[in-house]
């Protein structure tokens, strides 16, 4: 079945500088890859999100690439501010049209 | 749009006791799932509805967790004889068929 990985499980930037979070993909049939954003107590928000007859999608400071051959896709934040720090969870559907998730990626934004 | 919304946000309870959870899709969604989630981890697929059909079920759930949809709309999902490991953030997501999942804040479970 799919598996998910995602690196690295902290990243602490300066405010203004890019942030980049990459996951890899196991299952080479998986066709969607969201985005989520997990703030403290509450559920995870849908960021942005990518299928797989696309290589890159961008909404603001927000972007995601996606490298199908290679099965890995990133999310890209760029002037990051304190309000993105955030836990960011990267998933892939399956062939079953199940999300699998990554571990998490917590991002700290040091003012 | 006023979002999934699930309750109670918080439950403890005694190990052995049963609980029940809630949840309110958006209401023109007709795919309801139910996730776990742990510390520090992604979350999980514990099932999922579509209308009033459950559709699939995870080897995560075992035969002390039943869930429902009854009507297709709102859902319950039920944990009996609850255990230790059952503590965790129990997530409920509605989407229009294949579109993306929206998530409710959860339901923070607690055994003692």
């Amino acid at each position: 079945g799919e598996n998910v990985e995602q690196h690295p499980s902290t990243l602490s930037v300066q405010e203004g500088d890019s942030a980049v979070i990459k996951c890899t993909y196991s299952d080479s049939a998986s066709n969607y890859f969201p985005w989520y954003k997990q703030e403290l107590g509450k559920g995870p928000q849908l960021i942005i999100d990518i299928r797989s007859n696309v290589g890159e999608k961008k909404d603001q400071r927000i972007a995601v690439t996606l490298n199908k051959t290679a099965k890995h896709f990133s999310l890209h934040i760029t002037e990051t501010q304190p309000e993105d720090s955030a836990v960011y969870f990267c998933a892939a559907r399956d062939s079953n049209y199940q999300l699998i998730w990554g571990a998490g990626t917590k991002l700290i934004i040091k003012p | 749009d006023t979002g999934v919304s699930q309750n109670p946000r918080h439950k403890i309870t005694k190990r052995g006791q049963n609980v029940t959870f809630r949840c309110d899709p958006i209401s023109e969604h007709n795919r309801l799932y139910w996730y776990r989630q742990t510390l520090g981890q992604g979350p999980e697929f514990l099932t999922y509805f579509q209308n009033e059909a459950q559709l699939e079920k995870s080897r995560l759930l075992s035969d002390r967790f039943s869930a429902e949809r009854p009507k297709g709309s709102f859902s319950t999902l039920e944990i009996q004889r609850t255990e230790q490991g059952d503590s965790a953030m129990y997530l409920c997501a509605s989407s229009l068929s294949q579109q993306p999942q929206h998530f409710g804040d959860g339901t923070r479970l607690s055994i003692l």
